[in-house]
């Protein structure tokens, strides 16, 4: 079955601390990517990336960064956590299919409810 | 603004009942996705439909895309209990890779 692991189910921090969440998939995919949930907003892409070494910015990406140093794990740094990072943060995954690099369907982690106080 | 938008924001039905959620978006798409998620979890894909495709089966859900009308609609049919849950839709452009989701429907399902 395929899998996308996220180390964290629930994190508390403090603000201005520095976060790291990793997020694992063992599918070889090329894209990853990160979002954030938050209630009445959807999920909003935070990062993401196409390969190893490459990323790009979503809609969001202010506060964050993002690192891809193994095809296999993307991880998102939040380098000073602040109260307005609370929310549940999701990794995805996915390949894409033809000359347009579209994407296919996305596999999901089971998210990180971060809490920063 | 969110490519995709869902309706309604919340549907509360009987078990065994159809459930018909409707998405909306902006652009011209490569294709629309359906996707559901427990609360608390991470979501899971349901189906996916393409530009050049109207309709399409899987189950007891059933994907239709009006690409005129830039809108899609899920349903399901004899509601379950267990399909209680939140359902997006989610677009890709046709010259890009990312994915951009509603905010939801939140779908309760009655014994």
């Amino acid at each position: 079955d395929v899998k996308v692991t996220q180390s964290s189910r629930y994190l508390v921090k403090r603000t201005g601390e520095k976060v790291f969440l990793e997020c694992v998939q063992d599918m070889d995919h090329e894209n990853m990517f990160w979002y954030r949930q938050d209630p009445g907003l959807g999920l909003r892409l935070i990062y993401f990336s196409y390969d190893v070494k490459m990323k790009e910015k979503g809609d969001i990406p202010e506060g964050y960064s993002v690192s891809r140093e193994k095809k296999e794990r993307f991880s998102l740094i939040l380098e000073s956590a602040s109260t307005n990072q609370t929310s549940m943060y999701l990794c995805a995954s996915s390949n894409t299919a033809g000359a347009g690099r579209s994407n296919e369907k996305l596999f999901f982690g089971s998210g990180t409810q971060l809490s920063v106080l | 603004s969110q490519q995709g938008e869902e309706d309604p924001q919340a549907l509360s039905i009987q078990e065994g009942e159809n459930a018909t959620m409707n998405c909306s978006y902006k652009t011209s798409i490569n294709n629309l996705q359906w996707y559901r998620q427990n609360s608390g979890r991470g979501l899971v894909h349901l189906i996916l439909i393409r530009s050049n495709e109207r309709e399409k089966h899987s189950g007891r859900l059933r994907v239709t895309l009006d690409t005129s009308k830039k809108s899609s609609s899920l349903l399901i049919t004899a509601s379950r209990a267990a399909d209680t849950a939140s359902y997006f839709c989610a677009t890709v452009r046709p010259s890009g890779s990312r994915l951009t989701f509603g905010e939801g429907t939140q779908l309760t399902v009655n014994p």
